[in-house]
């Protein structure tokens, strides 16, 4: 069935430094939704893309759709300790299910 | 306020005592959705509903059911609940079959 890896399953990082976390699929994605869930809380939506290639920014996070749609990522600069949680990347399955399959996701510690 | 609520927010039950957890959406969608999340796994859907009355089983629907009698509430039935079935469970709701969406808080459930 349909599989979306998500590499890797940690980061610590320093507060001030860089982050990234990929989705990866041995098929074509139809599109890619990001969500955060802080420690306790629950999945928020981030963003979703659709397009080949595609490139959206909201603030310090950068996300990109691979041009053969396989594979994304998120890409925080400068984090700082509000970025703490867990991201993760979620297809919206084939047929009308409505499903999301969720990547494992990678949980973000963010050291002061 | 647009939102999903879950209750009860956190139960603990015995083996083989059935229950009910409520998801209500205030937003008028027609797709609702139930998933567990467990460490290193996840989210996976348990069940699904496209509308009232369509209701369709996820990835692990063993040991739930649910059912839609009324647009705005999905609740999830356990009736003879297992310590497998220990888990965090989540509620979501969409407005269109490819749209975001938004998620309850959860239900932190154990069964000793």
């Amino acid at each position: 069935g349909q599989q979306v890896m998500q590499i890797p399953q940690y980061q610590h990082v320093q507060e001030g430094e860089d982050f990234t976390t990929y989705c990866n699929s041995s098929t074509t994605l139809s599109n890619i939704q990001w969500y955060k869930q802080r420690p306790g809380g629950h999945p928020v939506f981030l963003i979703q893309l659709v397009k080949s290639g595609e490139v959206k920014k909201q603030k310090r996070l950068t996300f990109q759709f691979g041009e053969a749609k396989k594979n994304s990522s998120l890409h925080i600069t400068a984090t700082q300790t509000t970025d703490v949680g867990t991201y993760f990347c979620a297809e919206r399955g084939s047929g009308n299910t409505g499903k999301l399959i969720f990547g494992q996701g990678t949980t973000l510690q963010v050291k002061p | 306020e647009a939102q999903v609520t879950q209750n009860p927010r956190y139960l603990i039950t015995v083996t083989g005592k059935k229950l009910t957890v409520t998801c209500s959406q205030n937003m008028n969608h027609e797709y609702m959705s139930w998933y567990r999340q467990d460490p290193g796994l996840g989210l996976r859907q348990i069940y699904y509903s496209m509308n009232v009355e369509v209701t369709d089983k996820g990835d692990v629907p063993e040991g739930y059911k649910v059912s839609r009698k009324e647009k705005r509430n999905f609740p999830l039935i356990l009736e003879s609940p297992s310590p497998n079935q220990t888990s965090l469970y989540f509620c979501a709701s969409s407005l269109f079959l490819s749209s975001e969406a938004f998620f309850g808080q959860g239900t932190r459930l154990t069964v000793v």
